[in-house]
């Protein structure tokens, strides 16, 4: 069973520039393992923000990117917003089903 | 606007069933593939299962394969899923999502959730 692991949490000052990683107890991350990231804020579902490794929703603000970043996928948060304080979540899909990492909790402080 | 709406959650005693419903609304159901998601309270998201828009692909997670049963009526545009022989760790917040245009992997939008609780 794939384990996928994230930060458990990060801090970043408004305006600054933070970078959550995502990697997989199968080995290096890539893009045949279609990372996609998710938002989440106290009491809300879920909002997905990137798939595909890079690939942004119509309604993703242009701050936030995906990438590859060594062995793991990443998601860059740049010029970060107060409103950006939330929980992040990577998907990894492998061998036909997925599985999330246990989340970062991004404080904006 | 592209709208799912889960409902059926609720409190059940530890072996019993449940089945919860996703209604869509807003895009072409048949289109998409649908995934499963669940969220324990306090706790991460565990991707449970998804089915292809035609039906005839289906994965389940470890945790729920052989309990849980994944099933779409392209007709009346709902997704299903068939909880057997739950357990007190199944209670959580169950959310609905739609698959990605062209692209079996990934989900754009998702319900607002139906909380089941097994005790």
């Amino acid at each position: 069973q794939t384990v996928v692991t994230q930060e458990p949490s990060l801090t970043v000052s408004p305006g600054g520039t933070v970078t959550l990683t995502c990697a997989s107890s199968t080995g290096a991350v890539t893009s045949g393992y279609y990372p996609n990231w998710f938002q989440q804020k106290p009491g809300q579902a879920p909002r997905a923000l990137i798939y595909s490794t890079i690939r942004k929703h119509a309604w993703t603000p242009a701050r936030f990117s995906g990438s590859l970043l060594g062995d793991k996928a990443a998601l860059t948060l740049s010029g970060v917003q107060p409103e950006d304080e939330a929980d992040y979540y990577c998907l990894l899909y492998n061998g036909g089903t997925a599985t999330f990492g246990g989340g970062t909790k991004l404080i904006v402080l | 606007q592209v709208q799912l709406v889960e409902s059926g959650g609720g409190l059940v005693k530890p072996g019993e069933s449940l089945r919860l419903s996703c209604a869509a609304s807003g895009f072409t159901f048949s289109d998409y593939y649908m995934t499963w998601i669940r969220q324990a309270p306090g706790r991460g998201l565990e991707w449970l299962s998804y089915m292809s828009n035609g039906g005839g692909y289906i994965r389940y997670a470890d945790s729920v394969k052989g309990r849980f049963t994944i099933s779409r009526d392209n007709a009346k545009n709902s997704l299903y899923l068939q909880m057997d022989s739950l357990k007190a760790e199944d209670s959580a917040v169950y959310y609905c999502a739609k698959g990605l245009p062209t692209l079996a992997y990934g989900m754009d939008v998702w319900g607002q959730g139906t909380t089941v609780t097994v005790s």
